[in-house]
């Protein structure tokens, strides 16, 4: 198994575009979950879903920032429109009835 | 409320044993989980335990769980130069991981 897939890996846009960040969650998971890290405050979870539906958003800073899992393979975590301190590396996380979460590759993400 | 707390930096000279402390306040975790970070790369799980245990080991893995205390530490045997890194404590409530601070071990030849 490729593991948890992230991409871009690194994205670097100015104050007011779009991001669309994406996730492939480990084959057969039922369970994924968005991370964000910052020196600052370490790693928050903003959202999780659980069979594609969001259960827990209140991590979510603003409402620039929105998720969707339109499948059971796919994820995305969108920030319109990007602000400076929104610089981060995010992660995705996925896992099967929650024993075990594993984490992808992380986007690191500079918003100029 | 939520809190888990670790202290930040731990130096051990190369084959002594590492001990990583992590207090946590939420008595309802289900399982509580410690994670290695490389520089510039994702999280990945070193080992959990389920919170009705008070130790499990594997391999130079052990890991102590004080319930009553809500304290939890992981022991690294024998610790090598590949064992520098951050190393993340985390405690689950329904799927949510709240995640320590992180150690940041430091190996010394």
């Amino acid at each position: 198994d490729a593991g948890v897939i992230q991409s871009p890996r690194h994205e670097v846009t100015e104050m007011g575009q779009e991001v669309t960040l994406r996730c492939k969650p480990i084959s057969g998971h039922n369970s994924l979950f968005w991370y964000r890290q910052t020196m600052m405050r370490g790693l928050e979870l903003l959202i999780y879903f659980n069979n594609n539906v969001p259960i827990d958003d209140s991590g979510m800073p603003e409402d620039r920032f929105s998720a969707k899992m339109p499948n059971a393979s796919f994820s995305t975590l969108k920030i319109q429109p990007s602000e400076p301190r929104d610089s981060a590396v995010y992660f995705c996380a996925s896992t099967l009835w929650g024993a075990e979460q594993f984490f992808g590759p992380g986007t690191r993400l500079t918003v100029l | 409320g939520e809190d888990v707390e670790q202290s930040l930096f731990l130096s051990v000279r190369e084959g002594d044993s590492s001990v990583i402390n992590c207090t946590y306040t939420d008595s309802s975790s289900t399982y509580l989980y410690w994670y290695k970070q490389e520089p510039g790369a994702g999280l990945q799980l070193l080992t959990y335990i389920f919170s009705n245990m008070d130790m499990k080991q594997d391999q130079r893995l052990t890991v102590l769980l004080n319930k009553k205390d809500k304290h939890l530490s992981l022991r690294i045997a024998d610790t090598q130069t590949g064992d520098s890194a951050i190393y993340f404590c985390a405690e689950s409530i329904n799927e949510k991981l709240t995640f320590g601070t992180g150690t940041r071990l430091t190996i010394i030849p």
